[in-house]
C-alpha cells in the first residue's frame, strides 16, 4: 500500500517569509513518482513538479524549490520570499508500480500568505 | 485544446435524485479518473479507467457508477443522491505509460445534495 502524509493542515505566514511544506510518503516499491499540485482559491488544480525515485537531485524554479530525500521518504516544497499569490492548497501525490501507478494524494496543506 | 472539460460547474440536487456529471478530454489520454474533494480529506479516488471499456473502483466508489465507451468521455453517475455526496468533484486524465505523467484536472463540479 502507498500513503502520503502532509502533516501540516494549515500554515500562515507574512509576505516575504520563507515557508516549507512537508510531504512524507510510504511505498514498498523501488520505482515511484512524486508530484506537487497547487489549488489556488479559484479552485483549479495545477501541476507543479514531478520527481522519480531514481533522481534525488533537488530542483529550483524561481522562488520554488523541492528537496527529495529517499533516506527520510520526504519530498518537501519550499517557497522563498512568499507572496500573497502563493496562497493556495498544496497537494503532494505518489504513484508507484505496486499501486498500478494510481496516484495517492495527501490531504493537502493550506498556505495563507498575509500581506 | 480545451484539456479536461467538466459539466456542470454547479448543481443542487434533492436526496434521491440521480444525475450524471460529464467529463470530456481532447488530449487522447487513455487514463481518466474521478475524485471527490471534501474539507480536510484531500482528493479521494472514486473510479478510474485505463482505456475505453475498462473501469475500476477507487477508494470511495459506493453510490457512483461510471462507464467509458469512448476515449474522450468518462461520465460519473450518481444513482440516488445522498447528502453525504455533497462535495466538489474533479475529473482528471493523463497519458499512459508509466506513472510518471502528471494528471490534467478539470475545473471541478460543485455538487450540493439537499
Amino acid at each position: 500500500a502507498q500513503k502520503v502524509t502532509q502533516a501540516q493542515t494549515e500554515i500562515s505566514v507574512v509576505e516575504k517569509e520563507d515557508v516549507t511544506l512537508d510531504c512524507v510518503y510510504e511505498t514498498r516499491d523501488t520505482t515511484y513518482y512524486l508530484f506537487w499540485y497547487k489549488q489556488p482559491p479559484s479552485g483549479e488544480l495545477v501541476f507543479l513538479i514531478r520527481r522519480n525515485s531514481f533522481d534525488e537531485q533537488n530542483e529550483i524554479s524561481g522562488r520554488y524549490s523541492w528537496n527529495f530525500q529517499k533516506s527520510t521518504s520526504s519530498f518537501n516544497f519550499t517557497i522563498t520570499a512568499s507572496q500573497v499569490v502563493d496562497s493556495a492548497v498544496y497537494f503532494c501525490a505518489l504513484s508507484s508500480s505496486g499501486g498500478s501507478y494510481i496516484p495517492t494524494f495527501g490531504r493537502g496543506t493550506s498556505l495563507i500568505v498575509h500581506p | 485544446n480545451a484539456g479536461v472539460t467538466q459539466t456542470p460547474k454547479f448543481q443542487v440536487l434533492k436526496t434521491g435524485q440521480s444525475m450524471t456529471l460529464q467529463c470530456a478530454q481532447d488530449m487522447n489520454h487513455e487514463y481518466m479518473s474521478w475524485y471527490r474533494q471534501d474539507p480536510g480529506m484531500g482528493l479521494r479516488l472514486i473510479h478510474y479507467s485505463v482505456g475505453a471499456g475498462i473501469t475500476d473502483q477507487g477508494e470511495v466508489p459506493n453510490g457512483y457508477n461510471v462507464s467509458r465507451s469512448t476515449t474522450e468521455d468518462f461520465p460519473l453517475r450518481l444513482l440516488s443522491a445522498a447528502p453525504s455526496q455533497t462535495s466538489v468533484y474533479f475529473c482528471a486524465s493523463r497519458r499512459t505509460g508509466t506513472g510518471n505523467q502528471p494528471q490534467h484536472f478539470g475545473d471541478g463540479t460543485r455538487l450540493s445534495i439537499l
